[in-house]
């Protein structure tokens, strides 16, 4: 079956640090890849999608990167946070088809 | 320009009655619309989809209902149980060439199910 996997499941960081948020597929094969944040009382906003290995799609300017160095590993970076990176950090994919398919979340504060 | 819209922030219904989740959107070329359910601290999962083809499907206690000429649509849940508490996305996909499939989610609906 496929399976998603995000980590850290928590993460505070100070404003100017890194980051480096994982996401993982199981069981398939050359799935699409997604990055959502949804902030605090606000709906999910598409950050970034990848239709396949170093292909990424930057969907709004910001602070934030993504990588995709495997067929099925997704990677949310910066170099320096700001307080307006915290939120909740969702992963996704989707295969031949228009579902996606969300992972647990990383929820990041940025103090 | 905020393609697809949920406008009502928040819902709340007794237990056992119908529950109904409306959604409205502005882009005629979307081909798919979907419904997520939300737990807090929780990825969303997918309830329900339809295609613009179909004004109608049904899944157990969920149903959703497109109605094109509006550009909207409803999800229903009959009966309403506590567990259905949660905050609820419409979606919406057109497929914009090759293979990347992006889903446009509205502001979701806290939907909280009174006992």
């Amino acid at each position: 079956s496929q399976t998603i996997h995000q980590w850290p499941a928590t993460l505070v960081q100070p404003v100017g640090s890194p980051l480096s948020l994982e996401c993982t597929v199981e069981g398939t094969s050359n799935p699409n890849l997604y990055w959502y944040r949804q902030a605090a009382g606000r709906g999910l906003q598409l950050l970034f999608y990848s239709v396949g290995i170093g292909q990424i799609s930057s969907e709004v300017p910001q602070n934030l990167s993504a990588s995709r160095p495997q067929d099925r590993q997704f990677i949310l970076s910066s170099k320096k946070l700001l307080l307006s990176d915290s939120g909740f950090y969702l992963c996704a994919f989707s295969g031949s088809s228009y579902e996606q398919y969300f992972g647990p979340g990383t929820r990041l504060t940025v103090t | 320009d905020q393609q697809v819209k949920q406008n009502s922030p928040s819902l709340s219904v007794q237990e056992g009655r119908i529950s109904i989740l409306n959604c409205d959107y502005t882009n005629s070329m979307f081909d798919y619309f979907l419904w997520y359910k939300k737990y807090p601290a929780e990825g969303p999962t997918f309830l329900i989809s339809i295609s613009s083809i179909k004004d109608k499907n049904e899944d157990g206690r969920f149903t959703v209902f497109l109605n094109k000429s509006a550009k909207h649509l409803s999800l229903h849940i009959v009966p309403s149980q506590p567990g259905d508490s949660a905050v609820y996305f419409c979606a919406a996909f057109f497929r914009s060439g090759g293979s990347n499939y992006k889903l446009t989610f509205g502001k979701g609906t806290l939907l909280t199910v009174n006992p």
